[in-house]
């Protein structure tokens, strides 16, 4: 069974700087999928970004961008120039690549309560 | 605007009532799920439905009964649950015709078993 773990139970960066969340997985497959989610106080979880473990290149969204050590099996998140709105519980998750018909199931981390201060 | 929707956002039942939650995606996937989110805990994952079929049943206790009439719409029945049992219930819907899916997510609903 894959495993998902955050060790930043919370976090806390100052508006317009970075800050870089940590998140390991453990597994044993080749192909699969990493995501991150924001949930914000509203509750509804939100893809922030997703990275395809055959991809060697880093996945990027617009101030969002992963690094992802595929050996090393990590997938840490930095958000740069942060913004007060950035703050909010951050999950890592994985998914299996399964096969074209299946559902997709999610196994997350822990999550990373960010606060961001002024 | 979210394309799941959960209803009710929030509920407080006793121990011996029966309550449903609610699901509606209008996003056309075919894939529903059923996560329960409890405090300090990563989300667990309670059910899969694929195509109006369950697929998993992650050893969630009976008192909880999904039911999946369509690919649209999925409820949780609940009845004589425990104080335990109280958390955030998120339902999920994805597309599992593409292997490059995300799950979208609804708000939740907060339960409260008294």
């Amino acid at each position: 069974a894959q495993t998902v773990t955050q060790s930043q139970p919370e976090m806390s960066v100052q508006e317009a700087e970075t800050v870089t969340l940590s998140c390991t997985y453990d597994t044993s497959e080749s192909d699969y999928y990493l995501f991150w989610y924001k949930q914000p106080p509203s509750r509804q979880m939100i893809l922030v970004i997703r990275q395809e473990a055959y991809k060697q290149q880093n996945a990027t969204e617009n101030r969002f961008s992963v690094n992802f050590q595929k050996a090393a099996k990590s997938f840490s998140l930095k958000i740069s120039d942060s913004q007060l709105g950035d703050a909010a519980m951050y999950f890592c998750a994985y998914r299996s690549a399964g096969t074209t018909g299946t559902a997709s199931k999610l196994t997350f981390g822990t999550g990373t309560r960010l606060q961001v201060t002024l | 605007e979210t394309g799941v929707t959960q209803t009710p956002r929030h509920l407080v039942m006793g121990m011996t009532n029966k309550k449903s939650l609610k699901c509606e995606q209008h996003l056309g996937h075919n894939a529903m799920y059923w996560y329960k989110q409890s405090a300090k805990k990563p989300l667990e994952l309670m059910f899969v439905y694929n195509f109006k079929e369950q697929t998993e049943n992650n050893s969630v206790p009976s008192r909880f009964s999904p039911e999946c009439p369509n690919s649209s719409h999925l409820f949780l029945h609940l009845h004589t649950l425990q104080p335990e049992d109280s958390a955030l219930y998120l339902c999920a819907s994805s597309q599992a015709l593409s292997l490059n899916t995300e799950a979208f997510f609804g708000q939740g609903t907060r339960l409260t078993v008294v």
